[in-house]
Formats: C-alpha cells, structure tokens, sequence
C-alpha cells in the first residue's frame, strides 16, 4: 500500500498568494483528516470528511481556508490570500470509518512557508 | 467536546531504563486511544492502540494500559534505546472517529 500520498512536500511563496495542498488517502478509507501543525500550537484538526461530505470544519482557522474533497481519491485544502502566520506543516490523514474507533494513517506532510 | 491532557512535556531517560507517558481525557463515551510516534521531520506513526474494552496491551518493549474509571491510560517504554528518542502523541476517539490529540511529549533516550 502507498500510503498517504500528500503533495508537494515542500512550499515556499510569499504572503498574498494562493497555495494548494493536496492528499490522497489511503485507497478503500472514507475518512480523510487535514491537520496543521506548529511549535506552538502543536497538531490541530482543521477539518475532516466522511465518504467525501465534510463533518466538522471547526478547526478551520478563518474564511482564507477551504477544503474540498471531490471524490474518495483526492482532496486539497486551500488558503487565499496566504499570510506568514500560515506558515505551518499541514498533513493530511485517512481513515476506515466504522462502528469503532480506527487508527489515522497520516501522511508526509507539507512544509508550507509564507515569506 | 473531549478534553486530553498529556504528561510530562519532555522526558529523559538513559538507556535501558524504563519511560512512562501519561494522558487522561474527559469524555467518558471515548473508546479508542492510539499513541502516535513522530520523529523529527517525519510523520507522526501509529505505535500501538487500545480499546475500552482492554485494560492493558502490549507489544513487545511497549505497553499500554487503560483505566476506564479513572479516566487515564499511559504508555510504557521497557529497555528504552536510542532510537526511542522522538515525541510521543497520545489521543482519545469515540465512535465519531475525531482524535483529540494530547500536547506531545518529548522523550531523549540518553546512551
């Protein structure tokens, strides 16, 4: 199994401009998990989807973020405009949703730096 | 919403010794409790898990153990190595499949 495909692992813009990150989950999971993760708040849950519909986008910082999940295969998580406070590792998690609890196979990551 | 708290925030140990990590939660309907591993620059990876039902398991040099009344569980490192050395996640799940993780712990083996 590939595993957790996230893409790219590395970006580096500067603040005004749309940055795109993408997943694929681990083919055959129904849950995919966009987490942020930093020093100083340690990993966050940004978001998170149940056979493509998202759940709970609580964790979504502001309205610069947005996530879609077109199909069971992919999903990307967008911020426009980017600001240095973005700056952050995002992975992006997948699951077997079922009666109990699953572990989260996480991939990656991106290093996204804001200039 | 659940609550996890994870002690201590860093932790050493020389080699050999034994590394204890401990998280309680606050939502009695949690029944799922992964540990996670993540080594500097890497993804955070699955070490081992426990279920409500379980009081205790483990694998190999670790082990997890679970008190449901209480409302704790912790993780336990035998024969700790070098290679040990990482930050640690704790993490509790209902059926609703969200983890709420803990604050990590970070633990230097020292040889």
């Amino acid at each position: 199994d590939a595993g957790v495909i996230q893409s790219p692992r590395h970006e580096v813009t500067e603040m005004g401009q749309e940055v795109t990150l993408r997943c694929k989950p681990i083919s055959g999971h129904n849950s995919l998990f966009w987490y942020r993760q930093t020093m100083m708040r340690g990993l966050e849950l940004l978001i998170y989807f149940n056979n493509n519909v998202p759940i709970d986008d609580s964790g979504m910082p502001e309205d610069r973020f947005s996530a879609k999940m077109p199909n069971a295969s992919f999903s990307t998580l967008k911020i426009q405009p980017s600001e240095p406070r973005d700056s952050a590792v995002y992975f992006c998690a997948s699951s077997f949703r079922s009666g109990e609890g699953q572990p989260q196979h996480f991939g990656d990551g991106t290093r996204l730096s804001i200039l | 919403g659940e609550n996890v708290e994870q002690h201590p925030s860093t932790l050493s140990v020389q080699e050999g010794d034994s590394a204890v990590i401990k998280c309680t939660y606050s939502d009695s309907a949690s029944n799922y409790f992964p540990w996670y591993k993540q080594e500097l620059g890497k993804r955070p990876q699955l070490i081992i898990d426990i279920r409500s039902n379980v009081g205790e398991k483990k694998d190999q040099r670790i082990a997890v153990t679970l008190n449901k009344t209480a409302k704790h569980f912790s993780l336990h490192i035998t024969e700790t190595q070098p290679e040990d050395s990482a930050v640690y996640f704790c993490a509790a799940s209902n059926t609703g499949n969200q983890f709420y993780f803990g604050t990590g712990t970070s633990l230097t083996v020292i040889p």
